[in-house]
């Protein structure tokens, strides 16, 4: 079936870290990836996409690229901010005559000043 | 800018007592996703709505959960009678249309639901 896997937070850095937090997906077919963020009290907002191998989603200054051979998206900022502090979540979108979405479970960030 | 509204934010219950939960998505968006969030976990997918219709509603607990979007545009979602595992934040999405291609889903708030 499909799935998501995140590594497990917090995730604790210090402001103008560098970020990383894994993803890993399991799906048949070429799904579409997506991170999202929620800050605390809010609902989720999409952070970025890719909807094919290779295709790099990029926003606010996070990065992630969709690697197939490694069935990977893993999220990257060069320089976290304290107003990042937030939980993001990997996901993925197949369509399985509709298209919906798994969700990861989630990897909360925490950046001090 | 518009944003999907819930009600109420937060829910204490016991259980075997009923509780409902009510969305609003943005104007003239056709689909509506409910979504269950269980403390560290990721939403999972309870019902979707194309306009007035479930389109998929295989997670859903049916014996207890409800859902309905009568006229196509605010949703209303109930448990009867609610259960201690049903603690979680209920979470409401939309998006312009979503069987037929994907269209990025705004999220509401939230309900947090704790059933004693």
């Amino acid at each position: 079936g499909n799935s998501v896997t995140q590594m497990e937070g917090p995730v604790t850095l210090s402001e103008e870290a560098f970020l990383t937090i894994n993803c890993t997906y399991t799906a048949t077919g070429y799904p579409s990836l997506f991170w999202y963020v929620q800050y605390p009290g809010e609902g989720l907002q999409l952070l970025l996409k890719a909807t094919k191998a290779d295709d790099k989603g990029s926003n606010k200054g996070f990065e992630a690229t969709y690697r197939k051979e490694t069935t990977s998206f893993h999220l990257e900022k060069g320089s976290v901010q304290v107003s990042d502090s937030a939980v993001y979540f990997c996901a993925l979108i197949r369509n399985t005559g509709g298209f919906k979405t798994i969700f990861g479970a989630g990897t909360r960030l925490f950046v001090k000043a | 800018e518009a944003e999907v509204a819930q009600s109420p934010r937060y829910k204490i219950t016991e259980k075997s007592q009923a509780v409902a939960f009510w969305c609003d998505p943005i104007s003239g968006h056709a689909t509506l996703y409910w979504y269950r969030q269980i403390l560290g976990q990721g939403p999972e997918l309870l019902v979707q709505f194309q306009d007035e219709s479930v389109v998929d509603d295989s997670q859903l607990p049916k014996d207890r959960f409800s859902a309905e979007r009568l006229k196509g545009v605010d949703s209303t979602l109930k448990i009867q009678p609610a259960e201690l595992g049903d603690s979680a934040m209920y979470l409401c999405a939309s998006s312009l249309v979503g069987r037929d291609s994907y269209n990025e889903q705004f999220f509401g708030p939230g309900t947090r639901l704790t059933v004693l």
